[in-house]
């Protein structure tokens, strides 16, 4: 089944300690983003990736890494989490042109910051 | 990428259609119009996407105005698991941020 994964689905973690939160596709799509969202202010772009070893900053990448080693693996990395980090995640993927194809998403990852 | 207006909620009855207008008067030639929804918490589902011409697929059907400058949503027989928030987004094929607004919260009821 084609499909975005993220894990974990929950998380919650205590400020300053380092976390990873893991998302693989397996549609060799060259496209994947990362989003948060939070009551009042939608969905946010965090960072994207247009290809192996290619990415850049959306909307809100303050206090946030990414990298993209792999095709298929886009992890989000936070060094020293904050509590205004808290929010839900999600990860995204789609192919970088052809008939408009929009991102498939993945079921999202909920993260507790205290 | 031009800026899209939906209402900000919307009421239809079990087994009725659902018609989910959104304006997007500053679209330009090359901007496709895409529809995803997002029930409770989960990932936004793609549901449909378009250029010009009205699309029709398993979910829903799209139609598009002659001038592009708006479309509807058309969910033909809603059903309780259609309750959700609808976005409606215009942006062109390539380049890689998809900005969601707001959205429409249609609630289906029996």
């Amino acid at each position: 089944e084609a499909q975005v994964t993220q894990n974990p689905r929950y998380l919650i973690t205590v400020t300053g300690k380092k976390l990873t939160v893991t998302c693989s596709q397996n549609m060799n799509h060259e496209y994947m983003s990362w989003y948060r969202q939070d009551p009042g202010l939608g969905l946010r772009q965090i960072y994207y990736s247009m290809n192996v070893e290619v990415t850049d900053k959306g909307d809100v990448p303050e206090g946030y890494k990414v990298s993209r080693k792999e095709k298929r693996n886009f992890p989000l990395i936070l060094e020293s989490p904050s509590p205004n980090q808290t929010s839900l995640y999600f990860c995204a993927s789609r192919p970088r042109t052809g008939a408009g194809y929009g991102y498939t998403f993945g079921s999202g990852t909920r993260l507790t910051v205290v | 990428d031009a800026k899209t207006t939906q209402p900000p909620s919307m009421d239809c009855a079990e087994g009725r259609a659902a018609n989910l207008p959104c304006n997007h008067s500053t679209i330009s030639g090359n901007e496709y119009v895409y529809w995803y929804r997002q029930i409770h918490s989960q990932g936004p589902q793609y549901i449909i996407h378009g250029l010009k011409n009205n699309e029709t697929n398993e979910m829903a059907s799209l139609i598009i105005t002659e001038d592009r400058k708006s479309s509807t949503l058309i969910l033909p027989h809603a059903t309780l698991r259609d309750t959700a928030v609808y976005y409606c987004i215009v942006r062109r094929d390539y380049g890689q941020n998809f900005v969601f607004g707001p959205g429409t919260r249609l609630s289906v009821l029996p």
